[in-house]
């Protein structure tokens, strides 16, 4: 079943394939959104932000993208390599709270 | 780009022990930060915020009592685990943000096992 913030809680691709991951975020003052790689045993990874005011930002190999309409982001990972395979996780930030929320995490495995 | 380091990466202790896990942020200075719990194939749960010098904010249902945090620099906040137990068995993860940014630059945790 769904997980609370994101669509889809694993996510299996094949080696060179391309990945979307999704996130439903609920705060609509969130002005600041992050995509986080955690491996096992390790602490999360900046991966690529984007704030509020684009819809579009991309990185080597990532891109996000933000739907603010209906609250959704997703990122984007081009030509899968098995070292992507870790957990995903986003979060939103309403920078005049101070404070950053977690989603639950979309684990990608990369088979070779 | 910015490191925090996060020591031990693995404690175990016996029940009723106390344990000190430190945060220091090596490259900037650190006005926030952040102290997160994570179980097993969960998302981070933020524990409490810190700000340097100044008492930490805790969120609902974490005893300050038992998660004591200090950030006494710029440079380093602790979480020491009070007469720990079994339960509290986790991952803690720190993370920190310098004055003004929004980033967050997260430690590399510590896996807490308590006997």
């Amino acid at each position: 079943g769904e997980s609370v913030g994101l669509h889809l809680p694993t996510l299996s691709v094949q080696e060179g394939d391309n990945s979307i991951i999704n996130c439903a975020y609920s705060n609509s003052a969130s002005d600041y959104f992050i995509w986080y790689k955690q491996e096992s045993g390790k602490g999360p990874q900046f991966i690529i932000d984007i704030r509020s005011n684009m819809d579009k930002r991309q990185g080597q190999r990532v891109t996000v993208l933000l739907n603010k309409t209906v609250k959704h982001l997703s990122l984007q990972i081009a030509a899968t390599q098995p070292g992507d395979s870790a957990v995903y996780f986003c979060a939103e930030k309403d920078t005049n709270a101070g404070k950053s929320t977690f989603g639950d995490g979309t684990t990608l495995t990369v088979k070779p | 780009g910015a490191v925090v380091s996060q020591h031990p990466s693995r404690v175990i202790c016996k029940s009723g022990t106390s344990v000190k896990i430190e945060c220091r942020s090596l490259d900037f200075q650190a006005t926030t930060m952040f102290w997160y719990r994570q179980f097993p194939k969960q998302s981070l749960m933020l524990m409490a915020t810190s700000n340097e010098g100044s008492k930490a904010t805790y969120e609902q249902g974490v005893e300050k009592d038992k998660f004591l945090i200090n950030h006494a620099s710029l440079t380093l906040s602790t979480l020491t685990v009070t007469s720990a137990h079994p339960e509290d068995s986790s991952f803690y993860i720190c993370s920190a943000t310098s004055w003004g940014g929004e980033k967050l630059f997260f430690g590399s945790g510590t896996q807490l096992s308590v006997l």
